[in-house]
C-alpha cells in the first residue's frame, strides 16, 4: 500500500512569488491535514480537509490556502512568499477525522 | 490554547542506557500519538494511545497514556544508535475539537545515542 506522497520534495522560490504544493493521501483516506515545521516553532497546524471541505484552520495569514479534490488529493498554496515561509511543509492523511495520521516526506521550501 | 510540553528537549546518552521522554498538557486529549522523525523526512507514527492508563509496548519502547489523558511518556530500554532521532508527541481530539484531524504537537525531543 503506497504511503502519503508529497511533491515536489524540494523547492526554491523568490520573495513575492507564489507556490503550490501537492499531497496524495493513502488510498482510502479522506482526511488531509497540512503542517509547517520550522526549527523555532516546531510543527504547526495549517489546515485540514475532509471530503473536499476545510474543517479546521490554524493561525496562519490568508496567504496560506488549500483545497481538496474529489479523489482526496490536496494542494496548498502560499502567495506573496516571505523569507519566513521557508520551512518543511508536511501533509498527513487519515482514514477519517480524529484517527491516526500518517505523514508524507514533506516539501522543503526555501524562500530567497 | 492547547499546549503539549515535551521534556527533555535534548538527550545524549550512551548505547545501552535507558531513557524516558515526557509529554504533558493541561488539556484532555482523546488520543495521543508518538512519532519519530529523521532529518529532512516526515514523522513516522510509532504508536497511538487512546485509553487513560493505557500502556503499549513496541519492542524496547514502552508508551503510557496518563489516567486523565493529559500526559504521556515514552520509555526506551537499552537504547541503540538506531534509536537516534527526533521524538514527537501529538495530541488529537482536544477539548473543543473532538471531531477533527488537527494534531497539537509537542516541541520534540532530540535523542542522540552514541555507540
Amino acid at each position: 500500500k503506497a504511503g502519503v506522497t508529497q511533491t515536489p520534495r524540494y523547492l526554491i522560490k523568490t520573495r513575492g512569488q507564489q507556490v503550490t504544493l501537492s499531497c496524495s493521501p493513502i488510498s482510502g483516506h479522506r482526511s488531509v491535514s497540512w503542517y509547517q515545521q520550522t526549527p523555532g516553532q516546531g510543527l504547526q497546524f495549517l489546515f485540514e480537509y475532509f471530503s473536499e471541505t476545510q474543517r479546521n484552520k490554524g493561525n496562519f495569514p490568508g496567504r496560506f490556502s488549500g483545497r481538496q479534490f474529489s479523489n482526496s488529493r490536496s494542494e496548498m498554496n502560499v502567495s506573496t512568499l516571505e523569507l519566513g515561509d521557508s520551512a518543511l511543509y508536511l501533509c498527513a492523511s487519515s482514514r477519517s477525522q480524529n484517527t491516526e495520521a500518517f505523514f508524507g516526506q514533506g516539501t522543503r521550501l526555501t524562500v530567497v | 490554547t492547547q499546549l503539549l510540553e515535551q521534556s527533555p528537549q535534548f538527550l545524549s546518552i550512551q548505547e545501552g542506557e535507558n531513557l524516558t521522554v515526557y509529554c504533558n498538557s493541561s488539556s484532555v486529549f482523546s488520543s495521543l500519538q508518538w512519532y519519530r522523525q529523521e532529518p529532512g523526512e516526515g514523522p513516522v507514527l510509532l504508536v497511538t494511545v487512546v485509553t487513560g492508563g493505557e500502556v503499549k509496548k513496541l519492542k524496547r519502547l514502552t508508551f503510557q497514556f496518563g489516567d486523565a489523558r493529559k500526559d504521556s511518556s515514552l520509555h526506551i530500554t537499552a537504547a541503540q544508535p538506531g534509536d537516534t532521532g527526533l521524538y514527537l508527541c501529538a495530541g488529537g481530539g482536544g477539548s473543543g475539537s473532538s471531531n477533527t484531524g488537527k494534531l497539537i504537537f509537542g516541541q520534540g525531543t532530540t535523542l542522540q545515542v552514541k555507540p
